[in-house]
């Protein structure tokens, strides 16, 4: 079945460096979806990417869709304290119509 | 309602005893999805409903659980014979098709 491989699984970083999580697929995605869970929380959605190639930009977030559509980053800019938390990647293929989730990317965040 | 809402919170149970944990999803979605997560870990794909179709239940881990929903609304996800590897937080959410999901706040349940 299909897979969603997610790295790194752990990402310390300090106050205003950057961030990027990688996503790789074994199989082609119509498209892919980045959530995010904060501490406690639950997963809360960011953006779906759908074109070969694409790139969307959320304040100093930067996501991309590779042209082969099996893989995927999120790249954060001067992170923040408000950036913690998990970063999920998410393909079409768990269930029917579900999604299958990578394993995520924790952020943590040095001051 | 405004969101994906979850109940209960927090379920403490017995090793052996069964639970039931209650999702009630946006209204007017038709798509409604059960995830297991683990401390720290990932989320696991568990069952899938979408309109009055039947659900894909391929996700379910054994056959002590089981989920329904009624009236492609509410859905209520059964684990019986509850064992202490099913502790972790049971994540429900709604869709309209395939796009976004939204998730309610999660049950965490420990089983003792």
């Amino acid at each position: 079945g299909q897979q969603v491989m997610q790295i790194p699984q752990y990402q310390h970083v300090q106050e205003g460096e950057d961030f990027t999580t990688y996503c790789n697929s074994s199989t082609t995605l119509s498209n892919i979806q980045w959530y995010k869970q904060r501490p406690g929380g639950h997963p809360v959605f960011l953006i779906q990417l759908v074109k070969s190639g694409e790139v969307k930009k959320q304040k100093r977030l930067t996501f991309q869709f590779g042209e082969a559509k099996k893989n995927s980053s999120l790249h954060i800019t001067a992170t923040q304290t408000t950036d913690v938390g998990t970063y999920f990647c998410a393909g079409p293929g768990g269930g029917a119509d579900g999604l299958t989730f990578g394993k995520g990317t924790h952020l943590i965040i040095q001051p | 309602g405004a969101g994906v809402s979850q109940s209960p919170s927090n379920k403490v149970t017995e090793k052996g005893k069964d639970v039931e944990l209650r999702c009630d999803p946006i209204s007017g979605h038709t798509a409604l999805y059960w995830y297991r997560q683990s401390l720290g870990q990932g989320l696991e794909f568990l069952i899938y409903f979408q309109g009055n179709s039947a659900p894909d239940k391929s996700g379910l881990p054994s056959d002590r659980f089981s989920a329904e929903r009624t009236g492609g609304s509410v859905s209520t996800l059964t684990i019986q014979r509850t064992q202490q590897e099913d502790s972790a937080v049971y994540l429900c959410a709604s869709s309209l098709g395939v796009q976004r999901q939204y998730f309610g706040p999660g049950t965490r349940l420990t089983v003792l």
